[in-house]
């Protein structure tokens, strides 16, 4: 079955701090790729994805995320955290063909302290 | 306003009792999802439905019950036979023209007692 990882289920950072956060596939097919964020709160919202071309794709509030398909990853940038970006953060994926269904990763708790 | 609304915030229920959750979108959205999220889980899909009066079971459908009589609503019932059913329920929706991209609701968080 298709899954998706995200390595770090806490993480911890100063303000300032470069961020990326990984995510991995295990599907060998077509894939469209996914970050969502769900800050406290607030509704969970898409940050960027990723369907096709150019795979340094830009997402909102300077976060980016570069597939990478030799490593079936995913991994989400960026270069300087603010306390607002604390948040959980989910990888998904729709693998081909299904129906548009979203498989998401356990996610990230990233707290960013001042 | 446009969005997606789920309530109550809150529930609860005596262990054995059947209980519905709302989900109503005002997005004019075709198709709409129920899932379940627990601590270090993610999100797990439950049942979706891509056009009304048609739905389908996802990875955790047992236990579960849903009904698509309108474009809009789409109610989840958590049944007795669901052996754990306190969670944080999430209900979103998409529009045929932008695939994967899904709004969600403020969720529901079940307890039951």
């Amino acid at each position: 079955a298709q899954s998706v990882s995200q390595h770090n289920h806490h993480v911890i950072l100063s303000e300032a701090a470069s961020l990326e956060l990984g995510c991995n596939y295990s599907y060998g097919g077509t894939v469209n790729l996914f970050w969502y964020v769900q800050y406290p709160g607030q509704h969970l919202q898409l940050l960027l994805k990723y369907f096709s071309g150019d795979p340094l794709v830009k997402g909102i509030k300077g976060f980016e995320a570069e597939f990478i398909k030799s490593k079936f990853s995913f991994n989400l940038r960026k270069p300087s955290v603010q306390w607002s970006d604390t948040a959980e953060y989910f990888c998904a994926v729709i693998v081909g063909g299904g129906y548009n269904k979203l498989i998401f990763g356990a996610g990230t708790r990233l707290a960013v302290h001042p | 306003d446009g969005g997606i609304t789920q309530s109550p915030k809150y529930l609860f229920r005596k262990e054995g009792q059947n209980v519905t959750l709302s989900c109503e979108q005002n997005l004019n959205h075709d198709a709409m999802y129920w899932y379940r999220q627990d601590p270090g889980q993610g999100l797990r899909l439950i049942y979706y439905s891509q056009i009304v009066n048609d739905f389908q079971k996802g990875d955790i459908a047992e236990g579960y019950s849903v009904s698509r009589e309108k474009k809009e609503s789409f109610p989840l019932t958590v049944t007795s036979a669901q052996k754990n059913p306190t969670a944080f329920y999430l209900c979103a929706s998409r529009t045929s023209a932008q695939a994967g991209t899904q709004y969600f609701g403020p969720g529901t968080r079940l307890t039951v007692l």
